[in-house]
């Protein structure tokens, strides 16, 4: 299983993109980098995901480098309401039509005024 | 409908009592999941039914008991439990897009937060 290593915690402020780096070295080819946040009393929300190209949501955008080992989600405009918990995640690979997410430590974010 | 709800939000319970987690999702989705997560930590993984079949039991002990009883519901049957297991227990579920494998996305109810006294 590819694990990945996050900081474990991050200040940014309000109105001002945060950046969360992500690295994952030993992911294999076929295998996705998910991102999602858990904001405090709640289940994880599902924020964006990627192979190998850029991605962008209404949430958020996902940078993964070109070897793959890294990846960082950009909040382009933080609001308080993005305070959480921000997980980044190496799918594995397995078939049967479930996802076996396994979560890491995380980054916690902490948005100020 | 995009909600994945879950029953009691909050329960109390002592370690000779029996008591249930009950998880609903009506997204058509075939794959549920139950996580343990114990305060400031990561969610851990404890069990997975795809098409309402046991598919992944993380060495989960057995004083708790799974059950999907269709593919809408999903139980946690607590027996005996230990003050340790006090934790928040939350559901997920998903669905598998024909030709997108690996693109599931898990959405999970707000927990139940369980108290073993």
């Amino acid at each position: 299983d590819a694990k990945t290593t996050q900081p474990t915690s991050m200040d940014c402020a309000e109105g001002r993109a945060a950046n969360l780096p992500c690295n994952h070295s030993t992911i294999s080819g076929n295998e996705y980098v998910y991102w999602y946040r858990q904001i405090h009393s709640q289940g994880p929300q599902y924020i964006i995901h990627g192979l190998k190209n850029n991605e962008t949501n209404e949430m958020a955008s996902l940078i993964i480098t070109e070897d793959r080992k890294s990846s960082t989600l950009i909040l382009p405009h933080a609001t308080l309401r993005d305070t959480a918990v921000y997980y980044c995640i190496v799918r594995v690979a397995v078939s049967g039509g479930y996802n076996k997410l396994i979560f890491g430590a995380g980054t916690r974010l902490a948005v100020h005024p | 409908d995009t909600e994945v709800t879950q029953t009691p939000k909050h329960l109390v319970m002592g370690m000779t009592n029996k008591k249930s987690l009950k998880c609903e999702q009506h997204m058509g989705h075939r794959a549920m999941y139950w996580y343990k997560q114990k305060a400031k930590k990561p969610p851990e993984l404890m069990f997975v039914y795809s098409y309402e079949k046991l598919s992944i039991n993380e060495s989960v002990p057995s004083r708790f008991s799974p059950e999907c009883p269709n593919s809408s519901l999903l139980n946690l049957h607590l027996h005996a439990l230990q003050p340790e297991d006090s934790a928040l227990y939350l559901c997920a579920s998903s669905r598998k897009r024909t030709g997108e494998v690996d693109r599931e996305k898990l959405f999970f109810g707000s927990g139940t937060q369980l108290s073993v006294l």
